[in-house]
């Protein structure tokens, strides 16, 4: 079965600084992979999603994620935090041969200091 | 167009008694999807719709959840006798198309039910 594992419950950047949100899955057979992000209050959005083709996704927000295979990852960047993207994010993966469900990780919360 | 709703927002229950969660997904949308959140967990696939038939119900926990979406349009779950460990928070999503295996439809989530059995 497939797992996704994502390092770090909390994570917390200055704003201006590097956001790296490391995700690893695993899989026998290639996945689609997807990141979502929780707003207070509000429910899951896409931020981006890979299914094939271009290994590095751009995403909403300024969010990109980049797929490696060999390495069974596919970590979210944004190369400079703002105050709004406090919120907890999910990595997402779905098996092709599995149905259309979706398999979280545990959730990364990200904290903003000004 | 209005998102994925979902209602109550919160419920909070004692042991043994029954809740029922709603959710409305985007008007349109064939897939209809339950997900669960134990607190300090990931969130788990329960089920998923395809009109009124269901798909897929193999996280379903046991068989006091029960799930229905008469007529294809919204669906509910049900809760009967809830216990402590159904606490959670509870999301639905849609996705567009019928689709096959392995649908690169994108699932729009609603902002969930928080349950609390006290």
């Amino acid at each position: 079965a497939q797992s996704v594992t994502q390092l770090g419950s909390h994570v917390s950047v200055s704003e201006g600084a590097l956001v790296l949100l490391r995700c690893n899955y695993s899989s026998s057979v290639p996945p689609y992979l997807f990141w979502y992000v929780q707003y207070p209050n509000q429910g899951l959005q896409l931020l981006l999603k890979y299914t094939t083709g271009a290994t590095l996704v751009k995403g909403i927000n300024g969010f990109e994620a980049e797929f490696k295979k060999s390495e069974t990852s596919f970590h979210l960047t944004k190369p400079s935090a703002h105050m709004s993207d406090a919120a907890e994010y999910f990595c997402a993966v779905r098996i092709k041969a599995a149905g259309n469900k979706l398999t979280f990780g545990g959730g990364t919360r990200v904290l903003v200091k000004p | 167009e209005a998102g994925v709703t979902q209602f109550p927002s919160h419920s909070v229950i004692e042991k043994g008694q029954t809740v029922t969660l709603r959710c409305d997904p985007i008007s349109g949308h064939d897939n209809l999807y339950w997900y669960r959140r134990v607190m300090g967990k990931e969130i788990k696939f329960l089920l998923h719709f395809v009109k009124e038939s269901k798909q897929d119900e193999s996280g379903m926990p046991n068989n006091r959840f029960l799930a229905e979406r008469t007529g294809g349009t919204y669906s509910t779950l049900k809760v009967q006798p809830a216990e402590l460990e159904d606490s959670g928070v509870y999301f639905c999503a849609s996705s567009q198309r019928m689709g096959g295996q392995g649908s690169t439809d994108t699932q729009y989530f609603g902002p969930g039910t928080r349950l609390t059995v006290l």
